[in-house]
C-alpha cells in the first residue's frame, strides 16, 4: 500500500457525460501528478500540482481540468467523454523535498470505461 | 522529441534465473532514473533509483547500470520468482518534477 488513495476504482459512463476523479496523496505529500494508462501507451503524464498550485502540464486535453484543495486532495474532471478517453487513470505523490530526484508513490488507479 | 523507450516489450525467464530488462533514453540532460514496477490491477511501484553521477547502484535482489555514454539503463533482478511477474517501467528526470516513462516490458516467469 503507497498511501495514496483513489476513488472510485471502476467507473463505468456514456459518452458525452461528465465524471470526478479524486486522489489523496500521502501524508506530508505536497505534489499531486494525474496520468493517464491505455493499452497501447505508457504511462502519460497530465497534470502536476504543488500544494495548490498548478506546476506542469503534459499531454491533457483540454476538456480535462483539475485541481488540488487546501486540505491536498486532488480531484480530475473529465468531461464529453469520449470512447477513447477509457483508460486507468493514476494519482501520483512525492514528498516536497528531494525536489525532481523523488520518486512518486502511485495509486491504485481508477478504471474508467466509456460505453 | 526525446523519448525513453524499451528494446523489448516481452521477457520470459524460467524461476531462479536472472532477468535483465533494458531501456534506452534520448535525453541527454537526464540526471535522474527510476524502475518502476507494475503488477496486474495495480499502480507503478518503486523498485530503485539512480543518479547520473552513478553508474551502478545495488537494492534487494536488483541491480540497476547505467552507461551514459550510450545512454542506456538496465534493471537486473537476481534469481527472478514468480512474484516478479509484472510490467517494468524506466522513467528519466532531466531535472524537471516531471517524469518521461519509457513504455514498459513485461516480464513473465515460469514455475
Amino acid at each position: 500500500d503507497s498511501g495514496v488513495t483513489q476513488t472510485p476504482k471502476h467507473l463505468i459512463t456514456a459518452t458525452g457525460q461528465r465524471v470526478t476523479l479524486r486522489c489523496s496523496p500521502r501524508s506530508g505529500d505536497l505534489s499531486v501528478y494525474w496520468y493517464q494508462q491505455s493499452l497501447d501507451q505508457g504511462l502519460q503524464f497530465l497534470i502536476h500540482y504543488y500544494n495548490g498550485e498548478e506546476r506542469a502540464k503534459g499531454n491533457i486535453l483540454e476538456r480535462f481540468s483539475a485541481q488540488q484543495f487546501p486540505d491536498l486532495h486532488s480531484e480530475l474532471n473529465l468531461s464529453s467523454l469520449e470512447l477513447g478517453d477509457s483508460a486507468l487513470y493514476f494519482c501520483a505523490s512525492s514528498p516536497p523535498s528531494g525536489g525532481a530526484y523523488n520518486e512518486q508513490f502511485f495509486g491504485p488507479g481508477t478504471r474508467l470505461t466509456v460505453l | 522529441g526525446e523519448s525513453v523507450g524499451l528494446h523489448l516489450p516481452t521477457l520470459s525467464v524460467q524461476e531462479g534465473d536472472n532477468s535483465i530488462i533494458n531501456c534506452a533514453y534520448s535525453n541527454s540532460a537526464s540526471d535522474y532514473f527510476i524502475w518502476y514496477k507494475q503488477e496486474s490491477g495495480k499502480g507503478p511501484q518503486f523498485i530503485i533509483d539512480i543518479r547520473s553521477n552513478m553508474d551502478k547502484r545495488q537494492g534487494q535482489r536488483v541491480t540497476v547500470l547505467l552507461n551514459k555514454t550510450v545512454k542506456h539503463l538496465s534493471l537486473q533482478i537476481a534469481a527472478t520468482q514468480p512474484g516478479d511477474s509484472a510490467v517494468y517501467f524506466c522513467a528519466e528526470n532531466g531535472g524537471s518534477y516531471i517524469p518521461t516513462f519509457g513504455r514498459g516490458t513485461s516480464l513473465i516467469v515460469h514455475p
